[in-house]
Formats: structure tokens, sequence, C-alpha cells
């Protein structure tokens, strides 16, 4: 089956633009993760939904970042008003919410570039 | 505060030396410790998932062991294919909540 597809995978911005990306999770997992990768770190936590809401937000970094997920499958990361520290890779995650605890799987991530 | 340590930050080994990785972990408490591959430039790959001190888990040339503070993930006769990222996560509450990462260990096997 299909894994966890982002779109795009490379984003090229100016600073001060507005970017989307976009995360579709595996059929059928019910939370989604994003998180945020910089070059010779792990990734870090954004934000988290269970279904349509968000369960977890605190690891946004300021009010600029925002996401949704309306129909509790596609999710959206939207960021205004970019700045070149935004520059990351971001990484998108879904998983099962069938058992208590499950494995995320991981999309290959969108290269956001600000300059 | 929840940490995870990875050491080495880079490993060099030659096709068929095997060796060892370390996650070591510094948390509130435990609920899964997951080890994941990454290759450049695409997403992580799910390895193992280990929940208590004691257990030990295998594929292929991989065995990922768990104790109450660290973890290690054995190499046995690696590959140049096995040349990747290996990340070490957390997680410290019930459900499907995030994980927290390491910084990875950079692994490059020469044939």
């Amino acid at each position: 089956g299909a894994g966890v597809s982002q779109t795009p995978s490379n984003k090229v911005t100016e600073k001060g633009k507005y970017v989307e990306l976009r995360c579709d999770p595996i059929s059928g997992h019910t939370a989604l993760y994003w998180y945020r990768q910089s070059l010779g770190q792990g990734p870090e936590f954004l934000i988290y939904f269970q279904g349509t809401g968000a369960a977890d937000d605190s690891g946004l970094p300021n009010d600029r970042f925002f996401a949704v997920r309306p129909e509790g499958s596609v999710s959206t990361l939207k960021i205004q008003r970019t700045e070149r520290g935004d520059s990351a890779v971001y990484l998108c995650a879904s998983s099962f919410s069938g058992r208590t605890y499950n494995e995320q799987f991981f999309g290959p991530g969108t290269r956001l570039t600000v300059l | 505060e929840d940490q995870v340590t990875q050491s080495p930050e880079a490993l060099r080994l030659q096709e068929g030396e095997s060796s060892s990785l370390n996650c070591s972990y510094t948390v509130s408490g435990l609920r899964g410790l997951f080890w994941y591959r990454q290759d450049p430039g695409k997403g992580p790959e799910f390895l193992f998932t280990l929940y208590s001190a004691g257990e030990e888990k295998e594929k292929e040339r991989l065995k990922a062991t768990l104790t109450k503070k660290e973890s290690f993930l054995h190499i046995t006769a690696p590959k140049p294919e096995d040349s990747a990222t290996y990340l070490c996560a957390v997680r410290t509450t019930s459900g499907n909540t995030p994980l927290v990462f390491g910084k990875g260990t950079r692994l490059s096997v020469i044939a």
C-alpha cells in the first residue's frame, strides 16, 4: 500500500512569503504528526493530530506556524511571513490508533528553503 | 526535561566489522524506545520498538537491546548498504504521542 506522501518535495521561497506544505497519511491512520529536521539534527516535534483536532501543538515555535486537518486525513502546515531560520526539512508521520503503542511511519519530507 | 543522546556522532566501519551504536535516555517515564534508519534526502524508516528492559529485537544484521538507561543497536558483519543515519527516539507518555529524537549516528560502511 501507499506510504505517507508529502508535497512539494522542495520549496524555495523568499523571506516574508507564505507557504503551505501538504501531508497525505497512510489510509486508516488517525494520528498525524509534523516534525522539523535541521541539518545534522534529529526530527523535532511541531504538532500532533488525533483525527481532525490538534491534540498537542506545543512544538510550534511561534504563531506564524499553523496546521489543519479538516477531514481527518490530509493535513496542511502553514507558515506565514517566513524567515530564513524556518529553512529545514519538514517531515510528516502517521500512525494507526488501534493499539496503545504504535510506530510512526514517515513521509519523504519537504525541504523548505527561505532566501 | 526528556533527553536522548546518541553516540558516536559518526562511525566508519570496514565491511564485515561488527560494532554497536548507543542511545542513552533520561526521561520521566518510558513508553517505548524506537530505532529508525534515515538515508540522505529521505524520511526516517522504522526499524524497531522496544518497551521494557531486557527486550531484544532482530532484523537481518541488526539487533536492538534495551536496558533501564540505554539502548544499543548492534550491527553484525555490516555491508555498504547499511550506511545511513540511525536515529533513536523515545515516547514518554501513553497513547500515540509524539517522539523525542536523538541527533542520530551517521554510519559509513566501506567495502
